[in-house]
């Protein structure tokens, strides 16, 4: 079945360390986006990327990094500059353009800065 | 103002009750979606629509483009709809989250 796989489910690091967040899909959508959600508050958008080797900064982009070397994979990297990286994080895929059919949501990364 | 307000914040019911949870916006869109988040986190898509109403099992969505409306209704509620559900607007290439209505069905 298709989907979007998102690793690890939970994941603590140190302050100051940077850390990636993985998220593949085999659904063959051009478009892949990564939400940060704190509670409370309605997800925000970090980065979105609608194409490879191309990507767009969303809202709160700030203290973090992308790549999009592959259709698949869209992995989020969280910095040492990033103040709070403390989150629940989300990625998504839709197709993209005018022919979006809805979006396709991983089962998200906690992430726990100690 | 926030460009997206859903009604209630939380809302409890007992199993078999009728659920409407509302979701007004601000900005012109393209198509709202309505989620669902379980406790585990992970998001489900339940509909896109642009106009009109759609329906799947007990659930229905409807919209209103011109009073800029949508509503989530749930027909005999059953405790496994238990969950977080958020309304999102497409806007052009991003979506826009509500804050979500948290939904406890009590058996």
């Amino acid at each position: 079945d298709g989907g979007i796989t998102q690793s690890p489910k939970y994941l603590f690091r140190k302050e100051g360390q940077n850390v990636t967040l993985s998220c593949e899909q085999n659904l063959n959508h051009d478009a892949m986006y990564w939400y940060r959600q704190d509670p409370g508050q309605g997800l925000r958008l970090i980065y979105y990327s609608q194409i490879v080797n191309d990507f767009q900064k969303g809202d709160i982009a700030e203290g973090y990094s992308v790549s999009r070397e592959k259709k698949e994979s869209f992995p989020l990297t969280v910095t040492s500059a990033q103040k709070n990286p403390t989150a629940f994080y989300l990625c998504a895929s839709t197709t993209g353009g005018a022919s979006n059919d809805g979006y396709t949501f991983g089962s998200g990364t906690r992430l726990t800065v100690v | 103002k926030n460009e997206v307000e859903q009604s209630p914040q939380n809302l409890t019911a007992q199993e078999g009750e009728f659920i409407t949870i509302n979701c007004s916006y601000s900005v012109g869109i393209s198509a709202l979606h309505w989620l669902q988040q379980h406790p585990g986190g992970g998001i489900v898509s339940l509909f896109m629509l642009s106009s009109g109403k759609k329906k799947h099992g007990r659930l229905i969505a409807t919209i209103n483009i011109q009073e800029k409306h949508s509503s989530l209704h749930i027909t005999a509620s059953h405790p496994r709809d238990s969950a977080v559900y958020i309304c999102a607007l497409d806007n052009t290439d991003k979506l826009i989250f509500g804050t979500g209505t948290r939904l406890q069905v009590f058996p």
